[in-house]
């Protein structure tokens, strides 16, 4: 699976727009960009996922550049029981034995009053 | 909304102790996961399980770890004998079809003394 970079911390404000950027410059033509976050000791939680195309649900966007090489989560309007670890997993989305997911250390998004 | 559940939430164990966590997964995922997470440390797989068989495992799933899905709803972790290093954040996960987003549980506090 890709390597992906994210960086360690961000701070929001309430009600603000969070954006959350990861690199995934060696990605494959195959893997898909997945978001999870992880709230404080509970297990971690599925936000989104995408391939190439700009993607939204009822939690995030994810906009992914067109060379794939990048991609935003953006949470539109940041709660503050959205704090948490943010993280971005690149892997194939079927296929072979590559279901695990790898977690990193992710970004810890703090949202303040 | 169906949810994974765990149990125990806290588990204390001596050293040399066999301890079994037990996870009821969502009632139509077909593969399921065990991940944990040392305190302060990233999320790792351990091993995933499908049609009644291991599917991958990590390196640290050596031959003290053990998974087992006896009745077709419970999906158990053993640990023959558990080392003060086995102390965690276990947490069981599961998905319904090859790739997609995987769901974990709430996790179980495994404290080895």
């Amino acid at each position: 699976d890709a390597k992906t970079t994210q960086p360690p911390s961000m701070d929001c404000a309430e009600g603000r727009a969070a954006n959350l950027p990861c690199n995934h410059s060696t990605i494959s033509g195959n893997e898909y960009v997945y978001w999870y976050r992880q709230i404080h000791s509970q297990g971690p939680q599925y936000i989104i996922h995408g391939l190439k195309n700009n993607e939204t649900n009822e939690m995030a966007s994810l906009i992914i550049t067109e060379d794939r090489k990048s991609s935003t989560l953006i949470l539109p309007h940041a709660t503050l029981r959205d704090t948490a670890v943010y993280y971005c997993i690149v892997r194939v989305a079927s296929g072979g034995s590559n279901y695990k997911l790898t977690f990193g250390k992710g970004t810890l998004l703090t949202v303040n009053p | 909304e169906p949810e994974v559940t765990q149990t125990p939430s806290h588990q204390v164990t001596q050293m040399g102790q066999e301890v079994i966590l037990r996870c009821v997964p969502i009632s139509n995922h077909l593969y399921f996961y065990w991940y944990r997470q040392i305190l302060g440390q990233k999320v790792e797989f351990l091993v995933s399980f499908y049609n009644n068989e291991i599917s991958e495992k990590s390196e640290i799933f050596d031959d003290q770890f053990s998974v087992e899905r006896p009745d077709g709803s419970n999906f158990t972790l053993k640990i023959r004998s558990t080392k003060l290093e086995d102390s965690a954040m276990y947490f069981c996960a599961g998905s319904g079809t090859i790739g997609v987003e995987q769901y974990f549980g709430p996790g179980t506090r495994l404290t080895v003394t």
